[in-house]
């Protein structure tokens, strides 16, 4: 079956670029699906940050897009997301999951993971 | 883009019945059928359960069940289990090809 595992450093100082990958096992991310990145601040509700297309097509939260970037590797079937200029308030649990295309719901997800914005 | 508003919380006995809401606007949930809603228990990653509005995915309970009517939509649980108890979240497609999520909504089973 799909499976999505996010990874990357679990401690980011303030103003760098946060950057995670989520690999792909179990399913071709060349195939036709969209792929996002969802946070969850701690104790909080879940935000959408953004979805790519195999091809590098791109939608953006409009309230990171000045921050956010996304590409994906199909080499090592894998995508990527990098958001610069972090503050505390991206402290969040970051997940991945394979969106479904044109229906915009997201299924699976992978585990998540903390990252920390603090110096 | 605004969340969408859902009830901070609600609750239930087992083999009740409860709705939770979801209100957005003419630019998400008012004009697309692309509504969809997560369940999350603590500590782990949400699972779709209703996308599309009303439909579930392979797997889900059909004691859940979605609805929209105008700029609301709904999600009903019926036959409340103990299971049940955990955080449910909206998220709507937005005009200019982009999401949305609901602020999320405590369910306690009591």
């Amino acid at each position: 079956q799909v499976q999505l595992q996010e990874s990357g450093p679990g401690l980011v100082k303030p103003s760098e670029t946060l950057s995670l990958t989520c690999a792909v096992s179990g399913y071709s991310i060349s195939s036709d699906s969209w792929w996002g990145w969802i946070r969850q601040p701690p104790g909080k509700g879940l935000e959408w940050i953004g979805s790519i297309y195999h091809s590098g097509n791109t939608h953006y939260n409009p309230s990171l897009q000045s921050r956010v970037s996304m590409s994906t590797d199909t080499s090592k079937n894998q995508f990527s997301l990098k958001l610069s200029s972090v503050t505390a308030a991206d402290t969040a649990v970051y997940y991945c999951a394979r969106q479904t295309i044109s229906a915009w719901w997201f299924d699976p997800w992978g585990q998540g993971t903390l990252v920390t914005v603090s110096s | 883009q605004s969340a969408l508003t859902q009830p901070a919380s609600v609750s239930g006995s087992p083999g009740q019945s409860i709705t939770i809401s979801c209100t957005g606007t003419s630019s998400d949930v008012g004009s697309y059928n692309l509504v969809s809603w997560y369940q999350q228990h603590p500590g782990k990653a949400p699972k779709v359960m209703i996308y599309e509005v009303s439909k579930r995915p392979s797997g889900v309970s059909n004691r859940f069940s979605g609805s929209k009517s105008g700029n609301t939509a709904s999600l009903t649980i019926s036959g409340l289990q103990a299971e049940d108890e955990a955080d449910y979240y909206c998220c709507s497609y937005v005009r200019g090809d982009a999401l949305v999520f609901g602020g999320g909504t405590k369910l306690t089973v009591l």
